[in-house]
């Protein structure tokens, strides 16, 4: 059974830094793109990031772009995001998703259950 | 930057009926194009894939159809665990979201 479990928010304030980690287990981890979503509190989804199974092509949605950072761990099964200058609208509940059936790794079959970041004095 | 609008906003419909959802694309994106159902308190779940593709364990009465610019997601027969909320996704390029359409039975 494929599973993504993600741990690592919690509240800290405008312009900290947070780390996200996501633990995947049921598939071959490193043989699929991994990916970001984000959704904001009564808002709609939003895509945040993604890294291709070796790590070599990373790609941002233009708002993060020089703050996050995704990175994988493939011998751990591990994706994660180190968010930094983090902004008050960067608050939402971020979920791991596994990309899946086109070769850009964007649409995405398995999500894990998500992990509040909430960013306020 | 692409843009997707989905209509309507919101619905409500009984139990066993037929329901459709459009998704508009601002520009051609062949069929990348992905159906997500999302439950109050849950995560999302893919329904479809590349316009009409049946993600497996999916129940039929879930379909997709449409190409280039408009699409549809069709519940052939409204079942009380479909109240969700529905959001097409385009992944021709950076994936964008349409701003989703709430599911209510009557």
């Amino acid at each position: 059974e494929v599973q993504l479990v993600e741990s690592g928010g919690g509240l800290v304030q405008p312009g900290g830094s947070l780390r996200l980690s996501c633990a995947a287990s049921g598939f071959t981890f490193s043989s699929y793109w991994m990916n970001w979503v984000r959704q904001a509190p009564g808002k709609g989804l939003e895509w945040v990031a993604n890294i291709k199974q070796d790590g070599r092509e990373k790609y941002y949605v233009d708002s993060v772009k020089g703050r996050f950072t995704i990175s994988r761990d493939n011998a751990k099964n591990s994706l994660y995001l180190q968010m930094n200058i983090l902004r008050a609208e960067d608050t939402a509940v971020y979920y791991c998703a596994r990309g899946n059936y086109d070769g850009s790794g964007f649409v995405f079959d398995y999500w894990g259950q998500g992990t509040l970041v909430t960013v306020s004095s | 930057d692409m843009q997707m609008t989905q209509s309507p906003s919101s619905l409500s419909a009984s139990v066993g009926d037929r329901v459709t959802i459009t998704c508009r694309a601002s520009q051609s994106i062949s069929n990348y194009l992905n159906w997500y159902q999302q439950k109050p308190g849950k995560a999302p779940k893919l329904l479809i894939y590349l316009a009409s593709g049946l993600q497996s364990g999916v129940p039929s009465r879930f379909s997709g159809s449409g190409s280039g610019t408009d699409f549809t997601l069709t519940i052939s027969s409204l079942q009380p665990e479909d109240l969700a909320t529905y959001y097409c996704q385009q992944s021709y390029s950076t994936p964008s979201f349409g701003g989703g359409t709430k599911v209510a039975i009557k």
